[in-house]
């Protein structure tokens, strides 16, 4: 069974920079596992945040960036705003299945 | 603007089943596809497959085989999720999400999700 796997939880400073990582069981994440992430905050549906790896939506704030790193999928957040802690979620794609990570609860202090 | 609006709350007792609709609107239903996500209380997203609102094509997630089918009415621009012989712990929140681009990987807009709750 597949497992992804990302932090259960971060903690950042205010205007501070984070990033949350997202690896699989089978091996090393890259750009063919097409990446997404997700934003969810209590008791709302997930947002949507960043698509194949790097891609943003029109509606995605700037400070949020997606890459590959080390292995794994990214997600970058510069300048961090209070209005940032959240839940994140990533999804990677296996030929067909789709398999989302337990996600990372990130908090602003 | 795009929105997708899912049906309301449902209690069903194990062994039922139930049918989730995800009416879309803004943009044209058969260049997308629909995903189905659900959420456990206190728990995190699980993907239960998708359809393909241009062909019908679908792909289920395999712990769901079986179980779960996935329709679209291409009239209404509407997407259904069925789940039989419900057990408890397919209590959750059910999500559809519009799918788009290379093998239906970029999710964009979400439902507003609906509540199952399976209890005798």
């Amino acid at each position: 069974q597949t497992v992804v796997t990302q932090e259960p939880s971060l903690t950042v400073s205010p205007g501070g920079t984070v990033t949350l990582t997202c690896a699989s069981s089978t091996g090393a994440v890259t750009s063919g596992y097409y990446p997404n992430w997700f934003q969810q905050k209590p008791g709302q549906a997930p947002r949507a945040l960043i698509y194949s790896t790097s891609n943003k939506h029109s509606w995605t704030p700037a400070r949020f960036s997606g890459s590959l790193l080390g292995g794994k999928a990214a997600l970058t957040l510069s300048g961090v705003q209070p209005e940032d802690e959240a839940e994140y979620y990533c999804l990677l794609y296996y030929g067909g299945a789709r398999v989302f990570g337990g996600g990372t609860k990130l908090t602003v202090l | 603007q795009v929105q997708l609006v899912q049906s309301g709350a449902e209690v069903k007792k194990p062994g039922a089943s139930v049918k989730v609709s995800c009416k879309a609107s803004g943009y044209t239903f058969t260049s997308y596809g629909i995903s189905w996500v659900r959420q456990a209380p206190g728990q995190g997203l699980e993907w239960m497959g998708w359809i393909s609102a241009y062909n019908g094509n679908t792909n289920y997630a395999q712990k769901l085989q079986g179980r779960v089918t996935m329709t679209t009415d291409t009239s209404t621009s509407t997407a259904y999720m069925e789940l039989r012989s419900l057990r408890s712990d397919d209590t959750a929140v059910y999500y559809c999400a519009r799918v788009g681009g290379y093998q239906l990987l970029r999710f964009d807009y979400w439902g507003q999700g609906t509540l199952v709750t399976v209890s005798s």
